[in-house]
């Protein structure tokens, strides 16, 4: 069973600048999840897409957002980058609406700079 | 929303000694417990969880005990191994309103296991 993957694994931008992360969850799982790793700050929780809706938001700004595709997938934006933006960003997936053993995929490095 | 508070940050202990992560949290509804360990450079990846009807959990090294009275809840690895060296990261959630959907994490704890 293929697991959660993500792309691409790394990404260099410039402050200002739109990025896209995109998520493949497990088959079967229909909800994702996005998280924003920082160095030192643990993971914080950024999104929730369950069948396409968004079910939930972290406290982050309205320049991160994000989409579900009818096959689960699910992509994340980020505009107008600043440099604390730079992190390790995690996408998880799981049984319809169930947090019980999210798994997470391998992430996507972001540097701002 | 709930807090979950990890300590030490940092943990060495030699091979074979056992190790103790300890972590706290805040929303006396929170009733699902994972720990995650994530090795350099990879995915964090679930290694044992505990849901609130339950006192303790264990899975060959790896215990976990929850106190819901005192609201704390730890990580126990027995016989440790060089390969057990990783960040291992407490989470906790009530898992409803407004909470749905996610998991509030500590801020990990880096274990270095000696050989």
């Amino acid at each position: 069973e293929a697991g959660v993957t993500q792309s691409p694994t790394h990404l260099i931008k410039t402050r200002g600048q739109q990025v896209t992360l995109r998520c493949s969850p497990i088959s079967g799982h229909t909800s994702v999840y996005w998280y924003q790793q920082a160095l030192g700050l643990g993971l914080q929780f950024l999104l929730w897409y369950d069948e396409g809706e968004e079910r939930n938001r972290g406290n982050f700004p309205p320049r991160f957002s994000g989409r579900q595709f009818p096959n689960y997938s699910s992509e994340l934006n980020v505009n107008a980058l600043e440099l604390e933006d730079s992190a390790l960003y995690l996408c998880a997936s799981s049984l319809a609406g169930r947090g019980y053993g999210y798994t997470f995929g391998s992430g996507t490095r972001l540097t701002v700079v | 929303g709930e807090n979950v508070e990890q300590h030490p940050s940092t943990l060495s202990v030699q091979e074979g000694d056992s190790a103790v992560i300890k972590c706290t949290y805040s929303d006396s509804a929170s009733n699902y417990f994972p720990w995650y360990k994530q090795e350099l450079g990879k995915r964090p990846q679930l290694i044992i969880d505990i849901r609130s009807n339950v006192g303790e959990k264990k899975d060959q090294r790896i215990a976990v005990t929850l106190n819901k009275t005192a609201k704390h809840f730890s990580l126990h690895i027995t016989e440790t191994q060089p390969e057990d060296s990783a960040v291992y990261f407490c989470a906790a959630t009530p898992w409803r309103g407004s909470t749905l959907g996610r998991l509030y994490f500590g801020r990990g704890t880096q274990l270095t296991v000696w050989p």
